[in-house]
Order: structure tokens, then sequence, then C-alpha cells
């Protein structure tokens, strides 16, 4: 079965950086895109970055453009999430979540970790 | 961007009831809308791809409807399981990819 697990999470001083990373098994993990997908503590989803298959294509929500990198290991069958900068409003779980399409991108996440809590505060 | 506007933000119903929340596009987004449900502490769980197309293993009682800028979601005879909430999201064109604000199912 699919399966995607973070890691990474914890609390960090404004300012500084942490790095996420989210562990794939269970399908062919150079075939999917892979999103992250935020949720602060409390509040609504939001759409956080877009790596492509073949991680030639990034996209992130203007909110973290600049300061976060999206990056994937397809020999490791990981994607990370490197935030820099890092403010109050970035506290939140972050999702690692597949797309449904395969060889390109939906959008639509059909496998989603359990998430891992980053917490800004100084 | 393009904006979601779900509502009602909460609702309370019963074990049988028919439930319908309504997902508004600031835009036109077509069919490309997906519904997502969110129990406390868990991942979201998608429900409905592509405005009506079930995911496997969703059960039937769970309906999407609608296109261009306006949607629904249905869930007929509300289940104990069911209590939980609920997201729309567009899937349209470039990012980024939002989400609505989100809908409380509440036991009445």
């Amino acid at each position: 079965q699919v399966d995607l697990v973070e890691s990474g999470g914890g609390v960090v001083q404004p300012g500084r950086s942490l790095r996420l990373s989210c562990a794939a098994a269970g399908f062919t993990f150079t075939d999917y895109a892979l999103h992250w997908v935020r949720q602060a503590p409390g509040k609504g989803l939001q759409w956080v970055a877009l790596i492509s298959y073949d991680g030639s294509v990034q996209y992130y929500a203007d909110s973290v453009k600049g300061r976060f990198t999206i990056s994937r290991d397809n020999s490791r069958n990981t994607v990370d999430l490197q935030m820099s900068s890092l403010r109050g409003e970035d506290t939140a779980v972050y999702y690692c979540a597949r797309d449904t399409l395969t060889g390109s991108y939906s959008a639509v996440f059909d496998h989603w970790g359990q998430g891992t809590l980053v917490t800004v505060s100084s | 961007d393009i904006q979601m506007t779900q509502s009602p933000s909460s609702l309370s119903a019963s074990v049988g009831d028919r439930v319908t929340i309504t997902c508004r596009a600031s835009q036109y987004i077509r069919r490309y809308l997906n519904w997502y449900q969110q129990k406390p502490g868990k991942a979201p769980n998608l429900l409905i791809s592509g405005v009506s197309s079930l995911q496997s293993g969703v059960p039937s009682r769970f309906s999407g409807s609608g296109s261009g800028t306006d949607f629904t979601l249905t869930i007929t005879s509300l289940q104990p399981e069911d209590f939980a909430t609920y997201y729309c999201q567009q899937s349209y064109s470039t990012p980024p990819f939002t989400f609505g604000g989100g809908t409380k199912v509440e036991i009445k």
C-alpha cells in the first residue's frame, strides 16, 4: 500500500531554517508528482509546494516563495522541503501528499502522510 | 488566485439526515473541484475528484455535483463516521491550488 512518512518537524526560532523530509513507499515513486500541504493549528488547509515526477518543475505558494525549496531524490524515494527565514505564521502541521496523475500533475491529492508539526517560536 | 468559499462553516445534523455543503469558486474552474474529509488529528482523505467521481472505497451516500463556479457535496443518510470537517479544493490550471475554509459537520 502507499505509504508517506514525514519527519523533521519541531520547534524552531523565527528566522531560522528547518528541513522536512517525506519518505515514500508502495508505489513507483518516479511516476508521481508530490506536494506539501500545511494546516495551521485549528485552521484550514493550504497548499504549499509541488514538485513534478522528475523534479524538473517546482511551484510554490506566494506566502513561501523565495523562502521554501522543494526537492526530491528519486534514488531514495524521498521529497524534502527546505524552509528558511521561518515566521510565526509558518507554524503548522505539514503534510506530504501524492498527486493522482502519473507523468504530470493534477493537483488532486490521493494519498497523504500523517503530518509533521512545525512550531516557529522564540 | 482563485478563492474558494464554502458554506456553511459548520452545521449540526442527526444520524440519518441529508446534508448539503456548498462551495463557490471566485472564477470559472470547469470541473476541477475535489472534496476531502478530515477527522480530528488525522490527515485529509480524498472523497471525490472532478466534481463527482467517487474514490474507491467511499460510500455511495456521498455525491458531488456542479460545474463552473458552484458545487455541492451531498451526504444522504448521515452516518456516525461522517462527522468530520469537509474541504473543497480547486485543481484548475496553474498553482496555487486553493482549498475552501472547511465545513465542520457536528452531531446534533
